[in-house]
């Protein structure tokens, strides 16, 4: 089965720029999604198909996909970006969802 | 504005049954995919289940199939998970999720979450 791995934490400096990694056997030819979920909540869709942002997502969140791995980056980190994030694809040959095993950020 | 309840949660024996419910409101149910994805306590997010729009196409992750069934009722804006033989690995919050896109089959994000739903199996 389709295995992402990410770093369970991820540490930043508020005003600074945050990126988490996700990696996956040719993840760049797949379509990734990203999500945030604060604690005790449910998770929020931050990045869609590599890139695009859902209505209401700042702008300092963006993404990228090569290779294996894709990255989604936070841009002039505020204490409110604090949470969980998951990476997340669809294996087309095993018609499975796969999340990734998530990243704790912390905003130091 | 979208709404997706889930309720059926609560405390079962190893080996028994449970049915989840989520209610959905603010958008037609009936064009989208919906998906169940759970969390257990302290730990990330795992995929569950997915049925297309017109339930044709249904999938399960391989921890549950065989003992889950996905199901929905587009005139009721509902959507359902058939849990049997539970275990205490099934332990988790179980969400529903709506897929972004009007009848898309496969690959596409999940755009609005629920609050969950609780199940705890023990004895």
């Amino acid at each position: 089965s389709y295995v992402l791995t990410q770093p369970p934490s991820v540490s930043v400096a508020p005003g600074k720029t945050a990126r988490i990694t996700c990696e996956g056997n040719n993840i760049g030819g797949k379509s990734v999604h990203w999500y945030q979920q604060e604690p005790g909540q449910a998770p929020v869709l931050v990045i869609y198909y590599d890139g695009d942002r859902p209505s209401g997502i700042p702008e300092r969140f963006s993404a990228s996909n090569s290779g294996n791995t894709a990255t989604l980056t936070i841009g002039r980190v505020e204490a409110g970006d604090e949470a969980d994030y998951y990476c997340q694809v669809w294996d087309s040959r095993s018609d499975h969802w796969v999340f990734g095993g998530g990243t704790k950020l912390t905003v130091l | 504005e979208v709404q997706l309840v889930e309720s059926g949660g609560g405390l079962v024996q190893p080996g028994r049954s449970l049915r989840l419910s989520c209610a959905a409101s603010g958008f037609t149910f009936d064009d989208y995919a919906m998906h169940w994805v759970r969390q257990a306590p302290g730990k990330g997010l795992e995929w569950v289940s997915t049925i297309t729009w017109n339930s044709i196409n249904i999938a399960y992750a391989d921890s549950v199939k065989g003992r889950f069934t996905i199901s929905r009722d587009n005139a009721k804006n509902s959507l359902y998970l058939q849990m049997n033989s539970l275990r205490p690995e099934d332990t988790a919050l179980y969400f529903c999720a709506k897929a972004k896109s009007i009848k898309a089959v496969a690959g596409v994000p999940l755009d609005y979450w629920g609050q969950g739903t609780l199940v705890i199996v023990s004895s």
